[in-house]
């Protein structure tokens, strides 16, 4: 069954770095989605993508976060200033179609620490 | 906004019993999709069930079902015959109707299940 797939699984990056998550979503999927998730608390919605644009995006994607789709296969999230804060697991996610019948399917994740 | 909410932070249940985990949500949508979401220790997301609202028949996989009670904006988790493997965080998310949008995540149940 394809898959999501995350790189790196664990990232350890210094205070005030830049951080690029990479993704590969699901070949024939159209939509693209960054969630994170803070230890111990939910997962949050950050960043929608489709149509090489973003689509929605939360209130905790500020102007430090950016995203891009540089070729047809990778899905990538920038941190350019990264804080303590930031340290996380950072879901990638894709869904197909123009229906939300279909459901998002997300890759194993990327434990970001900053230190 | 839509919130969801998972007032039980963990549970336990004997193997081969059945377990019952409770999610309501808010919305003014009148029609969305509910998922539930399975977190293992390995921390990959994974797709349990889903169940449109639009739909009043109860979604079942295998030993999974759910019990949508649209009108008290209810969403349960049944778990049938549970298995160790079943021990995981359970996240209940909930997604608007209007194309691939983010989803909403309870804070979680996390159930163990006790051989």
């Amino acid at each position: 069954e394809p898959e999501v797939t995350q790189t790196p699984s664990h990232q350890v990056t210094q205070m005030g770095q830049e951080v690029i998550l990479r993704c590969v979503p699901i070949s024939n999927h159209l939509y693209f989605y960054w969630y994170r998730q803070i230890l111990g608390q939910k997962v949050e919605f950050l960043v929608s993508f489709y149509n090489n644009e973003i689509s929605e995006k939360s209130e905790i994607f500020d102007d430090q976060f950016s995203v891009e789709r540089p070729d047809g296969s990778n899905f990538t999230l920038k941190i350019r200033s990264t804080k303590l804060e930031d340290s996380a697991m950072y879901f990638c996610a894709s869904s197909g179609g123009l229906s939300s019948n279909q459901p998002q399917h997300f890759g194993d994740g990327t434990r970001l620490s900053i230190l | 906004a839509q919130t969801v909410t998972q007032s039980q932070p963990e549970m336990s249940v004997q193997e081969a019993e059945t377990v019952t985990l409770s999610c309501t949500y808010d919305t003014s949508e009148n029609n969305y999709y509910l998922f539930w979401y399975k977190q293992p220790p390995s921390r990959q997301m994974i797709l349990v069930i889903r169940q449109e609202a639009y739909k009043q028949q109860n979604a079942t996989e295998n030993r999974f079902s759910v019990n949508f009670q649209k009108a008290a904006k209810s969403f349960s988790l049944k778990i049938s015959d549970s298995q160790l493997g079943d021990t995981a965080m359970y996240f209940c998310a909930f997604t608007r109707n209007s194309g691939n949008t983010p989803l909403v995540f309870g804070k979680g149940t996390r159930l163990s299940v006790i051989a």
